[in-house]
């Protein structure tokens, strides 16, 4: 059982290229989610989808744009990328729709725009 | 707004030791959920603890248990008998309001270190 994979682990981008962050879960969880990690800071929401099909804006989406054909496959893409768009990217997916069930978190991709 | 704060940026414990890491929420909600994290100098996060609000007890996981006090909004982790491996940053997440999305925030983290 992998659970959430992302690719790649770690990128280094040119300001104005694109390029997009892969994440699968073999888990079969509805729920995925796309964070971002700044140096000191706790993570914050780029884009979550409850299904295959449905995805919407977390809090700072700008940038950003993801798709959701598959129930295991939830990648994001970077357009015209940015410094500001540094960071480490976390994937994330929740099994169930109870309230205890945590996050089952990828490995992060470490980004960087120069 | 809900918001999550952490006001230690970083702790130390000595080794073996119980240490507390404070965690207070902000939120007008009934329902709502806590939660704990552990980030590895690796880099992977890791789940430790939950704590729903209508839980009574404290919710306990081996060496990790949370202190809820509902009424004061806090939600702080304790870790009992402190090992070297328990270095590393901690998160407190709390579910959003918002029904059917399962959203989470986080607060900013605390590091600990934990001394030989």
């Amino acid at each position: 059982n992998a659970g959430v994979t992302q690719t790649p682990k770690f990128r280094i981008l040119k300001i104005g290229q694109s390029m997009t962050l892969q994440c699968a879960q073999d888990m079969n969880h509805n729920y995925m989610y796309w964070y971002r990690q700044d140096p000191g800071m706790g993570l914050k929401l780029i884009y979550y989808s409850v299904g295959a099909g449905i995805t919407d804006k977390g809090e700072v989406p700008n940038g950003y744009n993801v798709s959701r054909s598959t129930t295991e496959d939830f990648p994001l893409r970077l357009e015209l990328a940015a410094p500001s768009q540094t960071s480490v990217y976390f994937c994330a997916s929740r099994a169930g729709t109870g309230g205890a069930y945590g996050y089952t978190f990828g490995s992060g991709t470490r980004l960087t725009v120069v | 707004a809900q918001k999550i704060t952490q006001t230690q940026p970083g702790m130390f414990v000595q080794e073996k030791e119980a240490v507390t890491l404070d965690c207070t929420y902000d939120t007008s909600d009934q329902s709502y959920g806590l939660f704990w994290y552990k980030q590895p100098s690796s880099g992977e996060m890791i789940f430790l603890i939950y704590q729903g609000s209508y839980d009574e007890q404290n919710a306990t996981e081996g060496r990790y248990s949370l202190n809820f006090q509902k009424a004061r909004k806090s939600a702080n982790l304790v870790i009992s008998a402190s090992q070297l491996g328990d270095s590393a940053m901690y998160f407190c997440a709390m579910r959003e309001a918002t029904s059917g999305t399962y959203k989470y925030i986080f607060g900013t983290g605390t590091r600990l270190k934990v001394l030989a």
